[in-house]
This record gives C-alpha cells, sequence and structure tokens, in this order.
C-alpha cells in the first residue's frame, strides 16, 4: 500500500522563479497537511484540507505561497515568486477525517533550495 | 499563541543508557498530544496520549501525558544507537496541530 507521494523530492531554484510542489495523499484519506521545516523555525503547519476544502491557512507564510486540492488524490503548494528564505524542506501528510487528531502520515518531503 | 516546548533540544549518551525527553505544551481546547521519530526522512509516529496517567509503552519506548502540569515525557531505556533522531512532540488544539522544535538525540557506541 503506498503512503503519502510527493514530487519532486528535490528541487533547486532560482530566486523569482515559480515553485510547484505536488502530494499525493494516501487513498481515502480526507485530510491533507502541508508543512515546512527548517532548522530555524523547525517543522510548521502552513495549510491543511478537509475533504479537499482549505481548512486553516494561517500558517502560509505570505501571499506568495498558495495551495489547492481540486480533488481528493491531488494536492499542490505554490511558491511564486520564490525567496532563498523559502528554502526548506516541505512535506505532505494525511489522515482519515475521522482520525483528524490521531497518526498523521508522512510523504517522503520535497527539500527546496532557492539560490 | 499556541506553543509546544520541548526540552532539552539536544542530548548525547552511551548506548544503554536510558533517556528522559520533556515536553511542554500551551494549545487551546487541547485535545491530544502526539509523539514522532525523525531520523534522516519524514517523521514517524510513536505514541499518542489523550487522558493523564496513563502509560503508553512500545518495547523500549514509554510515554505518559500530565494535563495538570500540560507536559509529557518520552523514556527510552537501554537505548541503542538506532534511537538517534530528533524527537518531536506535537499538541492537537482546536484543529491544528503544535509541534515542538523537537530533541535531537544521539547515542553514541
Amino acid at each position: 500500500d503506498a503512503g503519502v507521494i510527493q514530487s519532486p523530492r528535490h528541487e533547486v531554484t532560482e530566486m523569482g522563479q515559480e515553485v510547484t510542489l505536488r502530494c499525493k495523499p494516501i487513498s481515502g484519506h480526507n485530510s491533507l497537511f502541508w508543512y515546512r521545516q527548517t532548522m530555524m523555525r523547525g517543522l510548521e503547519l502552513l495549510i491543511y484540507f478537509n475533504n479537499n476544502v482549505p481548512i486553516d491557512d494561517s500558517g502560509m507564510p505570505e501571499d506568495r505561497f498558495s495551495a489547492k486540492m481540486p480533488n481528493a488524490s491531488f494536492s499542490t503548494l505554490k511558491i511564486q515568486p520564490s525567496e532563498p528564505r523559502d528554502s526548506a524542506v516541505y512535506f505532505c501528510a494525511s489522515t482519515p477525517e475521522a482520525s483528524f487528531y490521531n497518526e498523521q502520515f508522512f510523504g517522503p518531503g520535497t527539500r527546496l533550495t532557492v539560490l | 499563541e499556541d506553543k509546544v516546548v520541548q526540552s532539552p533540544l539536544s542530548l548525547v549518551v552511551h548506548e544503554g543508557d536510558t533517556v528522559t525527553l520533556n515536553c511542554s505544551y500551551e494549545v487551546t481546547n487541547f485535545r491530544s498530544l502526539l509523539w514522532y521519530k525523525q531520523e534522516k526522512k519524514a517523521p514517524t509516529f510513536l505514541f499518542m496520549l489523550t487522558s493523564s496517567g496513563i502509560e503508553k509503552k512500545s518495547g523500549r519506548l514509554s510515554s505518559i501525558l500530565d494535563k495538570k502540569e500540560l507536559s509529557s515525557i518520552l523514556n527510552i531505556t537501554a537505548t541503542q544507537t538506532g534511537d538517534s533522531a530528533i524527537y518531536l512532540c506535537a499538541a492537537q488544539g482546536a484543529q491544528k496541530l503544535v509541534f515542538g522544535q523537537g530533541t535531537r538525540l544521539t547515542i553514541n557506541p
């Protein structure tokens, strides 16, 4: 059974470029979360969706960040334009709707480097 | 503002030692506390605690929640080099999961 799938695994881009990170949650899971992890700030929740609807995006750093979940099996996190301070590992996680307060299953992460 | 604080931030011990990691939380409408282990990749789930005073165990790892003190501890006995990782604590509040900064545990042979 496949876990949470993220792509790309690594992304190196130049400042000002648009970056799109992708996530496929575990089949049957109805809640999806986007996190960012850096050495300085640790793990931060950016946004989460429940049944494809954004519930809380208060963690999104600024307007340059946007996230969508067009269907139950796909989500994107877009940064436009990217800046060096966006360099981090971005994790996607999913959980069954009924288990929102339980275990979250994390994807392998996308390591983003903005030069 | 919701927050979770872990201590120590870093810990280095010898194989076979017992370690205790601490987590304190302040979250609105607290529901549960979770512990994760993160090695080189993504976090993996260890425990979820909702009731105060009830210890959860998994092999050499155990954890307990104290709702009165708004804290939790994670114990690892007879540590092994494979226990080296970052241990993350997260508190589930009002539809939000707040993570601590993690404790970096290093087990030396």
